[in-house]
Parts: C-alpha cells; sequence; structure tokens
C-alpha cells in the first residue's frame, strides 16, 4: 500500500518555542491532508483538513494562529506548533488521502509525532 | 452528522480463540467503515475498509468484518488470536463513500493472553 512519513518522529522542546512536523506520501500525490492529536488512551481526534493549494479547515475548538498548517505541494503538509506550551504536549499523526484506480478513496496515516513540551 | 460506538473499550482473549471487536455507527448518508490497528506508540495500519460493496469485508491478517445495516454494525472478528494481534483497535466511520471527513470510535484494546 501507499506510504506516508512523518518526521520527526519524536521532538522535545522548551516552552515557547515552535515545532515544525512534516507528512509526506511517498508514492502518490495527496490533494487532501489531514491532521489528527491523539492524548493517551484516547482515540483521535481530527484538528484539520489540508488542501493542497488551499487554506486548511480547522475543526471547531482549534487554534488557527497555534497550529499552523502548510500544504505547499502534492506531497508535502506542514504543521507547525507555535509558541508551544506543555499542554500541546501529545502524539500528532497525519494521514493522505489517496484516489487509487477504479476510484478507489483510501486515507493512509503516517507513524506519528510525539511531541513533549518541557 | 454521523458516528460510531465502540462498545468495549478492553477485551481480553486466550491465544488461539476468536476475536470479537464490536462497532456500531450512525450516519445519515450510506457510509464507509474502517477498522484499523494501532500498535503502541505507532502509526494506524488499515485493516479494512467497507466502501458499499460485499457486505462482508477481508482484511489482512486473518481478519474480517460484516456490515450489517439493519443492525447499523460493523463488528471485527478473527478466528483465532496471536499474541501479535494485541494492539489497540478503531472503527472508523465516514459518510458518503469517501474520505472527506472521517470520525473514529474511542477505540478498543485488545489483550492476548499466552
Amino acid at each position: 500500500g501507499a506510504v506516508v512519513s512523518q518526521h520527526p518522529s519524536r521532538v522535545i522542546c522548551k516552552s515557547g518555542t515552535s515545532v515544525k512536523i512534516e507528512c509526506r506520501s511517498l508514492d502518490f500525490q495527496a490533494t487532501t491532508m489531514f491532521w489528527y492529536r491523539q492524548f493517551p488512551k484516547k482515540s483521535l481526534m481530527l484538528m484539520a483538513t489540508s488542501n493542497e493549494g488551499s487554506k486548511a479547515t480547522y475543526e471547531q475548538g482549534v487554534e488557527k494562529d497555534k497550529f499552523l498548517i502548510n500544504h505547499a505541494s502534492l506531497t508535502l503538509s506542514t504543521l507547525t506548533v507555535t509558541s508551544a506550551h506543555p499542554e500541546d504536549s501529545s502524539f500528532y499523526i497525519c494521514s493522505a488521502r489517496d484516489f487509487g484506480l477504479a476510484g478507489t478513496d483510501t486515507q493512509y496515516f503516517g507513524p506519528g509525532t510525539r511531541l513533549t513540551v518541557l | 452528522a454521523q458516528s460510531v460506538t465502540q462498545l468495549d473499550s478492553h477485551v481480553s482473549v486466550s491465544e488461539g480463540t476468536p476475536v470479537l471487536l464490536r462497532c456500531n455507527y450512525s450516519s445519515s448518508y450510506s457510509p464507509s467503515l474502517f477498522w484499523y490497528v494501532q500498535h503502541p506508540n505507532k502509526g494506524l495500519q488499515l485493516l479494512l475498509k467497507y466502501t458499499s460493496a460485499a457486505t462482508l469485508v477481508k482484511g489482512i491478517n486473518g481478519f474480517e468484518a460484516e456490515f450489517k445495516k439493519s443492525e447499523t454494525s460493523f463488528h471485527l472478528t478473527k478466528p483465532s488470536a496471536h499474541m501479535s494481534d494485541a494492539a489497540e483497535y478503531f472503527c472508523v466511520v465516514s459518510e458518503s463513500g469517501g474520505y472527506q471527513k472521517v470520525t473514529f470510535g474511542t477505540g478498543t484494546k485488545l489483550q492476548v493472553i499466552p
């Protein structure tokens, strides 16, 4: 199946700094990518939908200015956590939508990025 | 609106015995349904998906699920559990056959006892 990568896999930063997480679709083009957040022992919460070349659509309650999303190409979306605080510590997972052959529509998930803010 | 309910937060089975993870959904339109597995500190892996074709869907690693519209269910089963099946399993629903927006269930943690 298709592969989605995330970089970095783990990041530790000081409170007040900004962190950028990359999400790449390695062998397909993804016009739509999604960003999720997963709290410990909890399900995934959709943060935003990222469409190539346009502004991201954020879910209710997600701060646009804090979680900056850029989808500049068909294979790359980035999530920047600005002025990170300890409560932003979480597991962030991206996914990419692949319109395959025969009209298939599948979402492939990245391995996730563990963010720890000290 | 769509929602998905995973009825059990934890399921424990002995190795070699059947696995049943339950999922019920609610959707205003014809839904697409998926099961994903997540191993500790890992990303999500697609096990199988239903998108209005055959109601019995076979996935990877011997898992399968049956879409039952009358019961609004999409339970995940496997005839014989392996130790490597121990993980968190998520049932996911998406409306209108696509991935425009998905809703995750709260997850079921599967424990396999040797």
